[in-house]
């Protein structure tokens, strides 16, 4: 399997700009999970989904975030409008489910600079 | 509400010295707890998963400790070699069936030649 895919690598944007991120979870995952690092706040889950649909958003900063997952295959979260203190590492990861003995397997992530 | 916290932050030894991670938890309710390892500008590879039941796991030259009742793990490396250089995380999930990781800030290791 080709693990969980993310795209772009890297995206560089000016404020206020719209931005995408895409994920492909690894095929048969139930769960795709997306997570957000930075320096001074480490990894911090952003929103998860179980079957495409969102479970707990309770991580998203604030309503310019939003995510969507409009099949198994495919997971988007946006940004709209765009500012500098986005810039970070957004982590995709998805896994076959919560019990305790799941693992998670993360993306290369989307390193996103907000100018 | 759950914190995971890792000592020391970084660290630096010779290769082929046996070396220990820390991790802590504040809440013992844990479904189960995860090693990452994480080279720089790159994803998180997953190393090693213990359940809440288990004590310990093993792969290759590493091996993950857990013990609820103190809220601490440990990260084993053995005969360490250059190549280990990266940043270790450890995240645990809390019990509630809830998907979600809480991540420690992580320790980077340095193995010099």
């Amino acid at each position: 399997d080709a693990g969980v895919i993310q795209s772009p690598r890297h995206e560089v944007t000016e404020m206020g700009q719209e931005v995408t991120l895409r994920c492909k979870p690894i095929s048969g995952h139930d769960y795709l999970f997306w997570y957000r690092q930075t320096m001074m706040r480490g990894l911090e889950l952003l929103i998860y989904f179980n079957n495409n649909v969102p479970i707990d958003d309770s991580g998203m900063p604030e309503d310019r975030f939003s995510a969507k997952m409009p099949n198994a295959s495919f997971s988007t979260l946006k940004i709209q409008p765009s500012e500098p203190r986005d810039s970070a590492v957004y982590f995709c990861a998805s896994s076959l489910g919560t019990g305790a003995y799941y693992e998670q397997y993360f993306g290369p992530g989307t390193r996103l600079t907000v100018t | 509400k759950q914190e995971v916290t890792q000592i020391p932050a970084a660290l630096s030894v010779p290769e082929g010295e046996n070396l220990v991670l820390n991790c802590s938890f504040t809440d013992s309710a844990i479904y189960n707890l995860q090693w990452f390892r994480q080279d720089p500008g790159k994803g998180l590879t997953s190393l090693l998963l213990i359940q809440s039941s288990q004590r310990e796991q093993t792969s290759g030259r590493l091996n993950a400790s857990l013990d609820k009742s103190s809220g601490r793990s440990t990260l084993y490396i053995a005969a360490s070699q250059p190549g280990d250089s990266a940043t270790y995380l450890c995240a645990v999930r809390g019990s509630g069936n809830t998907g979600k990781l809480i991540f420690g800030q992580g320790t980077t290791l340095q193995v010099k030649p």
